[in-house]
């Protein structure tokens, strides 16, 4: 079964603390992997997508990396307005969910200043 | 340009109810996405439209369905709704694909009393 875990479920650093939230997969063939940033009463806002493993991009403070097995966003030096719930999700290219978007729970992210 | 609107962003109904949710989105994307959003199951893709067409659905009871229209504006309906039926309903837009950026509305916040 295409199933995507995050972790932590929280996590609460201080403003300039830099840490990885993490996004393990399984999938009948990757066709993407996506990371979304979700403020509260709002609807997810796109960051990245990435597509092999290796592949890596980066926007700001943060940094999306890819292996077979999961994806790492990396935040460096956040700031208080990088707090946010953040989600992972995959695309699977075969299988019963070919071509949705399965997403994670998320990780609740909390910068203090 | 403007976004992806949902209407309306709340809504309160009773059991066995049927309700229809609204999505317009961004000019000149084809695909309409929907997403039901709660605290225990996180985000779960309901189906994809895409020229007038389901071209994917998740794995949802047949009490949800949808349709697009041809100017790509589309609807959402639950019918005979359940208290589980409760949630945030997400639409997200792209171009193409759901492999595309995928804009997401504000949502509509259904709550089954």
């Amino acid at each position: 079964e295409d199933q995507v875990t995050q972790s932590p479920e929280a996590l609460r650093l201080q403003e300039g603390e830099s840490s990885s939230l993490n996004c393990s997969y399984t999938v009948s063939g990757l066709r993407g992997l996506f990371w979304y940033r979700q403020d509260p009463g709002k609807g997810p806002e796109f960051l990245f997508t990435l597509y092999s493993a290796g592949e890596e991009k980066e926007k700001e403070r943060l940094k999306a990396t890819l292996t077979k097995k999961e994806s790492f966003l990396h935040i460096t030096a956040p700031k208080p307005e990088d707090s946010a719930t953040y989600l992972c999700a995959v695309q699977a290219e075969y299988g019963g969910s070919q071509g949705n978007l399965i997403f994670g729970k998320g990780t609740k992210l909390s910068v203090k200043p | 340009k403007a976004g992806v609107t949902q209407t309306p962003r709340y809504l309160i109904k009773t059991r066995g109810q049927q309700v229809t949710l609204s999505c317009s989105p961004i000019s000149g994307h084809r695909s309409v996405s929907w997403y039901q959003q709660t605290p225990g199951q996180g985000l779960q893709f309901l189906f994809e439209y895409f020229s007038e067409t389901q071209r994917n659905k998740g794995n949802f009871p047949g009490r949800f369905s949808g349709r697009q229209f041809s100017n790509s504006r589309s609807e959402m309906n639950v019918s005979t709704l359940e208290l589980g039926d409760s949630a945030l309903y997400l639409c997200a837009s792209s171009l193409e694909r759901t492999s595309d950026e995928q804009f997401f509305g504000p949502g509509t916040r259904l709550t089954v009393l």
